[in-house]
C-alpha cells in the first residue's frame, strides 16, 4: 500500500516572499501521478499542481511549481510571492497509473496549514 | 451544475441514529469517489463507483457504512447506528472517466456530520 507523509504540520510565509512545503511517499510502482490539493475553510478540494511520475520535467502553475524527485520518493511544492488567499491547509497526494483494477483513488498526508502573514 | 454538489452541508444527529449523505457529481461524469476527513487529518478512500457499479468499497470502516449509485449519477452514502467516531466530513468526488490517463477528481465541498 502506498503512504504518504507530509512532516510539517504547520508552516508561515510573509506575504511576497517563498516558500516550500515537503512532501514524501512510499510505493513500489513505477508509474503513478502526484497532486498538491489546497483546502480553505470552506472545505473544498481545490487542485493546485499535478505531476506524472515518468515526466521528468518538474510542473509549474504559475506561482506554484514542485521538485519532483523520483529516487528519493520526494515531491515538494514551491509557493513564490505568497498571497494572502494562498493560506489554507495543503495536501500532497497519490495515485496510481490507470491500469487492470485501479480504481485512480487518491492517498492523502495528513496536511500541511500553510498561513500568510501581511 | 457546474461542480460536485453536496448535501446537507451540515448534519447533527444522535448516536445511533441513521443518516443519509447525498453527492450530486458533475453531469456526465463516470467516477465517483466517497472520502472521509476526520478533524485535522487528510481525507481518506471510503469507496469508488464507475457509473452504477460498485468497483471498491475496501474503505468503508464497518458493515454500517452503505453507498448506492443505483442510476450512475447521485450518490448515497449512508450510515446506520450512527456512533461518536463517525463524526467526520465526508467529501464527494467525480472525474469524467475511471480510465482516463490523468483525469482530475473534483470535488464538492463536502458534509461535515456531528454525532452527540
Amino acid at each position: 500500500a502506498q503512504t504518504v507523509t507530509q512532516s510539517q504540520p504547520e508552516m508561515s510565509v510573509q506575504e511576497a516572499e517563498t516558500v516550500t512545503l515537503s512532501c514524501t511517499y512510499d510505493t513500489s510502482e513505477s508509474d503513478y501521478y502526484l497532486f498538491w490539493y489546497k483546502q480553505p475553510p470552506s472545505r473544498q478540494m481545490i487542485l493546485v499542481i499535478r505531476q506524472e511520475a515518468y515526466k521528468q520535467q518538474n510542473a509549474t502553475e504559475n506561482r506554484f511549481s514542485v521538485n519532483f524527485q523520483k529516487a528519493a520518493k520526494s515531491f515538494s511544492l514551491k509557493i513564490s510571492d505568497s498571497q494572502l488567499g494562498d493560506a489554507a491547509m495543503y495536501f500532497c497526494a497519490y495515485r496510481s497509473y490507470p491500469g487492470g483494477g485501479s480504481n485512480y483513488k487518491l492517498t492523502f498526508g495528513k496536511g500541511t496549514l500553510l498561513t500568510v502573514n501581511p | 451544475g457546474a461542480g460536485v454538489s453536496q448535501s446537507p452541508r451540515y448534519k447533527v444527529a444522535k448516536r445511533g441514529q441513521d443518516v443519509a449523505l447525498r453527492c450530486d457529481p458533475i453531469s456526465g461524469h463516470v467516477s465517483l469517489f466517497w472520502y472521509q476527513q476526520a478533524l485535522g487529518q487528510g481525507p481518506e478512500f471510503l469507496t469508488y463507483f464507475q457509473n452504477e457499479a460498485q468497483l471498491d468499497k475496501s474503505g468503508l470502516p464497518s458493515d454500517r457504512f452503505f453507498a448506492e449509485r443505483p442510476e450512475g449519477s447521485v450518490s448515497t452514502l449512508k450510515i446506520q447506528r450512527t456512533q461518536q467516531e463517525d463524526s467526520a466530513v465526508y467529501l464527494c468526488a467525480s472525474s469524467l472517466s475511471g480510465t482516463g490517463k490523468n483525469q482530475p477528481q473534483h470535488f464538492g465541498d463536502g458534509t461535515r456530520l456531528s454525532i452527540l
